[in-house]
């Protein structure tokens, strides 16, 4: 039981590069979300996908996509990357129908824009 | 104002006191809150989660919360080294969609 599966683990783009980050999930569970994380900012949501066939944004998602592929995968793409885009970036997921409704965590894509 | 704040540390104990780690948030409407532990270089972990008033325990960790005053804690007892790591507090309100929002976490550092 893998969990929550996030490809690559590192990456080095040059400003204005376009690449995309994979997660996968096999806990069955119905939400998607995409993080990233900058030292002392916590995690902010970049986007989301409630269930299959729907996306939102959350609170920074400028200069980012999204595609829910299928109930497992949620994909964050990176259009034209900027050194601000420097992060790292968590994938996670959760059974809303749960009472704590519990996000999982991938282990998570170290990116660099230079 | 951040809407979950926690001071970011280092909180320095040393091995088998208590540490305490706090996080206010402004929402009201706040539902649910969470207590990840975060080592350094890898992905957040669930440790505790409370919805209620009041304190809940778990093997060493309790979690507090007061929803009057708007605060939630984690008391960590008989620390040890190995739970040196960040602690973030993230509190789920039906206001942001019911979402997570998190704080910037705590530092904790158990000293042998």
């Amino acid at each position: 039981n893998a969990g929550v599966t996030q490809t690559p683990k590192f990456q080095v783009l040059k400003t204005g590069q376009s690449m995309t980050l994979q997660c996968a999930q096999d806990m069955n569970h119905n939400s998607m979300y995409w993080y990233r994380q900058d030292p002392g900012m916590g995690l902010r949501l970049i986007y989301y996908s409630a269930s299959e066939g729907t996306t939102d944004k959350g609170e920074v998602p400028n200069g980012y996509n999204v595609s829910r592929l299928n109930k497992r995968e949620f994909s964050l793409r990176l259009e034209s990357a900027a050194p601000s885009q420097t992060s790292v970036y968590f994938c996670a997921s959760s059974d809303p129908e749960s009472y704590k409704n519990i996000q999982y965590f991938g282990a998570g894509t170290r990116l660099s824009v230079l | 104002q951040k809407e979950v704040e926690q001071n970011s540390g280092p909180l320095s104990v040393p091995e088998g006191a208590i540490a305490s780690l706090n996080c206010t948030y402004s929402d009201r409407g706040s539902q649910s809150f969470f207590w990840y532990r975060q080592y350094s270089g890898k992905s957040p972990e669930l440790i505790m989660f409370i919805y209620s008033n009041g304190d809940k325990e778990d093997g060493r960790f309790t979690a507090q919360l007061n929803k009057a005053s708007q605060y939630v804690s984690l008391l960590i007892r008989d620390s040890q080294p190995s739970d040196s790591a960040t602690y973030l507090c993230a509190v789920k309100s039906p206001n942001a969609g019911n979402m997570l929002t998190f704080g910037g976490g705590t530092r904790l550092m158990v000293k042998p």
